[in-house]
């Protein structure tokens, strides 16, 4: 079966640091691009970052560029996101993601087709 | 940031109602937009990527289509487990961006 499984979440104080593990299995974990998406309670999807398949291409969302760093093992079909200078607004559940960007007439497109649970964060005094 | 505004924000159906709901791109994004459903409580699910391609195991009741600025996500048949909040994506550029959400509720 394919699966994502997150955690460590928890409550953080501001300016604190957390780092959330996305264990993978059912599938090459090291043949697909990954992707942190989180969700504040009762808000839409924001999509935080991404990395390819090798770990050497990532990108991020302009609020938590220089704060979060996206990495992955691929000898431990892992992915991480190491969370640090947090604030209140990073409070969100945040959703390990597969994207196996599947490619039609030679374009790769988008396509996160297995989510993991989520894991809650929450930054708060 | 490419900013992705759907209409409408809720909209009440009945079983066996054509829905349709819109996502406009703030700039042209080609056909590079998926679709996403979401249940509460749980995680989001893909129906639909470059703009029309169905996922594996969707049913066929959905499709989608559009390019440019302007997607739509039509639902041909709507079925009681079709209640939920649809979210569409670019992934034209970086950062990739979701629409704020559309809920269909049962009327």
């Amino acid at each position: 079966e394919v699966q994502l499984v997150e955690s460590g979440g928890g409550l953080v104080q501001p300016g604190g640091s957390l780092r959330l593990s996305c264990a993978a299995s059912g599938f090459t974990f090291s043949g697909d691009w990954m992707v942190w998406v989180r969700q504040a309670p009762g808000k839409e999807l924001e999509w935080v970052a991404n990395i390819n398949q090798d770990g050497s291409v990532k990108h991020y969302v302009d609020s938590v560029m220089g704060r979060f760093t996206i990495s992955r093992d691929n000898a431990k079909n892992s992915l991480y996101l190491q969370m640090n200078s947090l604030r209140a607004e990073d409070t969100a559940f945040y959703y390990c993601v597969r994207d196996p960007t599947p490619v039609i007439s030679a374009t790769a497109y988008d396509a996160f087709d297995v989510w993991g649970q989520g894991t809650l964060v929450t930054v708060s005094s | 940031a490419i900013q992705m505004t759907q209409s409408p924000s809720s909209l009440s159906a009945s079983v066996g109602d054509r829905v349709t709901i819109t996502c406009r791109a703030s700039q042209g994004i080609l056909n590079d937009l998926g679709w996403y459903q979401q249940k509460p409580g749980k995680a989001p699910k893909l129906l639909i990527y470059a703009t029309s391609s169905l996922q594996d195991g969707v049913p066929s009741r959905f499709s989608g289509s559009g390019s440019g600025t302007d997607f739509t996500l039509t639902i041909s048949r709507l079925q009681p487990e079709d209640f939920a909040t649809y979210y569409c994506l670019q992934d034209y550029s970086y950062p990739r961006t979701f629409g704020q959400g559309t809920r269909v509720e049962m009327k």
